[in-house]
């Protein structure tokens, strides 16, 4: 089956720069992606990382190391609106299907 | 681009009633959706994989015979939650992927249906 991992909460000041991780095992993996949700709301796509390396997308970065099982989401110049859930998710094959399995998610708490 | 709507938004039933939730790709054509559950404070878990014209692909431990999905179009699929029960309480969520999407990976997400059973 698949599995990951990333911190439940993290709590970080206005301006700051701050680091979500997440680790996964899966067979088949294609890539990682990540996902941003508000309370009440649906998830947005942020970003994709199908190789290694680092992605980078406005503010938002995104890191991947297959060899390692791991990746991470950075977010830059933090704003009070950036607080919300944000979910890792791998796609992988299963049963002759392309599927994503989500992470639990954590929870960014943006402090002034 | 890429707006996908879900109706309705919101759904309040009674007990043993069934509910269809549309799920639809406005400014493309998707060839899968996905339907998702979340509880609250919980993670996205998958429930089926929808592919236009043919039978929806069901995780395990989900029942089939109770989430009725239907794709019949490249930009439409629906579930029914047929005999609703409290348990069934959720936010239901859709989301497609283009022709082109597995490249990217990119997964539309709809704005999600948030259903009550009482």
């Amino acid at each position: 089956g698949q599995s990951l991992e990333q911190p439940s909460e993290v709590t970080a000041v206005e301006g700051a720069i701050v680091q979500i991780n997440c680790t996964y095992q899966t067979s088949g993996f294609y890539g990682l992606s990540w996902y941003q949700q508000h309370d009440g709301g649906a998830p947005t796509f942020l970003s994709y990382n199908a190789l290694d390396g680092l992605e980078e997308t406005g503010r938002f970065s995104s890191f991947l190391s297959r060899s390692d099982s791991y990746g991470y989401l950075l977010l830059q110049e933090l704003q009070m609106k950036d607080s919300a859930s944000y979910f890792c998710a791998v796609s992988h094959a299963s049963g002759g299907y392309q599927k994503v399995t989500f992470g639990t998610g954590t929870k960014l708490q943006v402090i002034p | 681009g890429a707006v996908v709507s879900q109706h309705p938004s919101w759904v309040i039933c009674k007990s043993g009633t069934s509910v269809k939730i549309e799920c639809r790709s406005l400014d493309f054509q998707a060839t899968t959706m996905f339907w998702y559950r979340q509880f609250p404070k919980q993670s996205l878990m998958l429930m089926a994989t929808s592919n236009e014209g043919s039978k929806a692909t069901y995780e395990q431990g989900v029942e089939k015979d109770k989430f009725l999905i239907n794709h019949a179009s490249l930009t439409l699929s629906t579930l029914t939650v047929t005999s609703a029960h409290p348990e069934d309480s959720s936010f239901y969520i859709c989301s497609a992927v283009g022709l082109a999407g597995w490249v990217t990976d990119t997964q539309y997400f709809g704005p999600g249906t948030r259903l009550t059973v009482l």
